[in-house]
């Protein structure tokens, strides 16, 4: 299949800064793609979503930004926090394909 | 709040042995996954199901199988478990129609020695 690619395995994050997660994907037809995290013990859980025919998508203290020339995604979180330790997942879908394709994980971890 | 429980968090199981892990939804989802999940790996789709008594392969389905006989219950199967299929397994489902918002339960972590 195709593959959804995240650039680090590990961030390390001073509290209050902002963070940046990336994540590059291949598959040309991908249309929809979006951002899980997943705090230890716990399943994934949806963090924000973007369509491809939007290069920009906020959330509460996250944005998620597409570059499809690149085939690029990003995830920005603002003001970063202590219970934002997790480890992030991007994945994606193309078509009338439901089925998501997730990438390798970055695990995002806050200094005090 | 909507719910997708798998039964089982641990388990500890032997080389050969048959194990079930079972998932659960009370979201009344059509579609229901199974994945693995892997250091460094992410999460790989096992098997999926779009429909009762319907099931489809996902990119590694090799010594699994799925059951679904009601809409709220998938079951992935391990008919002769072998160590390298220790890892953590996630059950999701999904509503058919809308966005691809995956619902997840809290995972099993499958141990096989």
């Amino acid at each position: 299949g195709e593959s959804v690619g995240l650039h680090l395995p590990t961030l390390s994050v001073q509290e209050g800064d902002n963070s940046i997660i990336n994540c590059a994907y291949s598959n040309s037809a991908s249309d929809y793609f979006i951002w899980y995290k997943q705090e230890s013990g716990k399943g994934p859980q949806f963090i924000i979503d973007i369509r491809s025919n939007m290069d920009k998508r906020q959330g509460q203290r996250v944005t998620v930004l597409l570059n499809k020339t690149v085939k690029h995604l990003s995830l920005q979180i603002a003001a970063t926090q202590p219970g934002d330790s997790a480890v992030y997942f991007c994945a994606e879908s193309g078509g009338n394909d439901y089925k998501l394709s997730f990438g390798a994980g970055t695990t995002v971890t806050v200094r005090a | 709040d909507v719910k997708v429980t798998q039964s089982s968090r641990y388990l500890v199981k032997r080389t050969g042995e048959k194990v079930f892990l079972e998932c659960v939804q009370d979201m009344d989802h059509e579609n229901m996954f199974w994945y693995r999940q892997d250091p460094g790996l992410g999460l790989r789709l096992i098997y999926f199901s779009y429909d009762v008594k319907m099931k489809e392969k996902g990119d590694i389905p090799e010594g699994y199988s799925v059951s679904r006989e009601k809409k709220e219950r998938f079951s992935l199967i391990l008919e002769s478990a072998s160590t390298n299929q220790t890892s953590m397994y996630l059950c999701a489902s999904l509503q058919r129609s809308g966005a691809n918002v995956l619902t997840f339960g809290a995972g099993s972590r499958l141990t096989v020695l």
